[in-house]
């Protein structure tokens, strides 16, 4: 089974529409990350969480949310999507480094997020 | 944007020749990740160097970092066709984790 999954695969829906996306890990990390990536583009990240009651914007975090629900869910909502959101989302984990370095990450496999 | 910059942004070339691809970042780090994308699949980590090394190897990789001049390459020798991917640098420093925008190496048989 894969250390980090993530649900559903494929999505597409309509603007206004809300979309929860769902992470999980089998890894025990704390660090649990929420990236989006466009097409011929690096990733951006959205949020991340360093454990359950930590949770920070990343560099774009603006029209998201998440809610980390134990040490290995971490899940992301889009309150009102919108077609610019379309992309392919992915998650990720790493282990605990200092506060100011961070580890290896541990990705999954992606969701392509359609909005219409 | 402090992401890191790849170059090329593309590269293609013969199976058995080597590729190095560049990676240029902005602000100080603490260490500097590159990660291997297959088509539309999830990262996978290939290699950290940290701020203090100079140099890594793992199998067919080399990465160096130059602090002075904010830049990294990486290079893969004797390259496969299975090498066919996208390849990102990371930098990673207080606080702060950015990915460049990678470049594409593809591999012909």
């Amino acid at each position: 089974d894969a250390d980090v999954t993530q649900t559903p695969r494929n999505r597409i829906t309509k603007t206004g529409k809300r979309i929860m996306l769902e992470c999980s890990q089998t890894k025990g990390h704390d660090r649990m990350y929420w990236y989006r990536q466009d097409p011929g583009l690096g990733l951006r990240l959205i949020y991340y969480s360093f454990d359950v009651k930590d949770i920070n914007k990343g560099e774009i975090s603006d029209g998201y949310s998440v809610s980390r629900q134990a040490q290995a869910k971490f899940s992301l909502s889009l309150e009102s999507a919108i077609p610019n959101q379309t992309a392919l989302y992915f998650c990720a984990t790493s282990g605990t480094g200092s506060e100011s370095s961070y580890n290896e990450q541990f990705f999954g496999p992606g969701t392509r997020l359609t909005v219409l | 944007s402090q992401q890191g910059e790849e170059d090329p942004q593309a590269l293609s070339i013969q199976e058995g020749e080597n590729a190095t691809m560049n990676c240029s970042y902005k602000t100080s780090i603490n260490n500097l990740q590159w990660y291997r994308q297959n088509s539309g699949r999830g990262l996978v980590h290939l290699i950290l160097i940290r701020s203090n090394e100079r140099e890594k190897h793992s199998g067919r990789l080399r990465v160096t970092l130059d602090t002075s001049k904010k830049s990294s390459s990486l290079l893969i020798t004797a390259s496969r066709a299975a090498d066919t991917a996208s390849y990102f640098c990371a930098t990673a420093g207080f606080n702060k984790f950015y990915f460049g925008s990678g470049t594409k190496l593809n591999v012909k048989p």
